[in-house]
């Protein structure tokens, strides 16, 4: 089956540095990708999309995401954290042919002041 | 907009308890999911449907069952629970575009709090 992984569970940067947080999926196709973020004790909110075209997507907040084919990744970066980007951040995608949307297990950001 | 409404918001079952989580969208989407969050685990697919009155498994499916009556309601019931279902449960939707490479993100609603004693 396909899959959606990121590697790293928790990240720590300080406040004013950039950031990214990885995504790696495996997926013959090109697939269609998703980062959400989730605040401690809140629902899921969709940072940004990428479905085809241009493979660097903006979002919101200040989030951009770069879809690359022969690395099959789909990164999340942010050149200037701000410290209520603390949370947890979910990248998605589909798992086959069909629709079914899995998840990756999470990258718990950090912020320094 | 009411987007994507989850009942109830928080359970709490004893072992054994049966249980249905409802969830409705109105935004006429045509792909609807149940997710499990755990912590450290991310969300997990329980169930998903493609429309209405069809139903596939997806990651985790053992332990409940799924109805998709209509094209809005999407249910999710634990027959028997068990303490190993105390979780968050998000229901979600998405419109389905061609090939899967169009239609819109998935909407969730705002999670049913359950805990299995």
């Amino acid at each position: 089956a396909q899959s959606v992984t990121q590697p790293d569970i928790h990240i720590t940067v300080s406040e004013g540095a950039s950031l990214e947080l990885r995504c790696n999926y495996s997926y013959g196709a090109t697939p269609y990708l998703f980062w959400y973020v989730q605040s401690p004790g809140q629902g899921l909110q969709l940072l940004l999309k990428y479905f085809s075209g241009d493979t660097l997507v903006q979002g919101i907040k200040g989030f951009e995401a770069e879809f690359k084919r022969s690395q099959s990744s789909f990164n999340l970066r942010k050149p200037s954290v701000h410290w209520s980007d603390a949370a947890e951040y979910f990248c998605a995608g589909p798992r086959g042919k069909d629709d079914k949307i899995i998840f990756g297990k999470g990258t718990r950001l950090h912020i320094l002041p | 907009n009411a987007g994507v409404t989850q009942t109830p918001k928080f359970q709490v079952l004893k072992t054994g308890q049966s249980m249905t989580l409802q969830c409705a969208q109105d935004m006429n989407h045509n792909s609807m999911y149940w997710y499990r969050q755990d912590p450290g685990m991310g969300l997990r697919l329980i169930y998903y449907s493609a429309s209405e009155g069809t139903t596939d498994k997806g990651e985790v499916p053992n332990g409940y069952n799924v109805s998709r009556l209509n094209k809005r309601e999407f249910s999710l019931r634990l027959e028997s629970a068990a303490p190993s279902q105390t979780s968050v449960y998000f229901c979600a939707s998405r419109s389905f575009g061609q090939g899967g490479i169009s239609g819109s993100p998935l909407h969730f609603g705002n999670g049913t709090r359950l805990t299995v004693t």
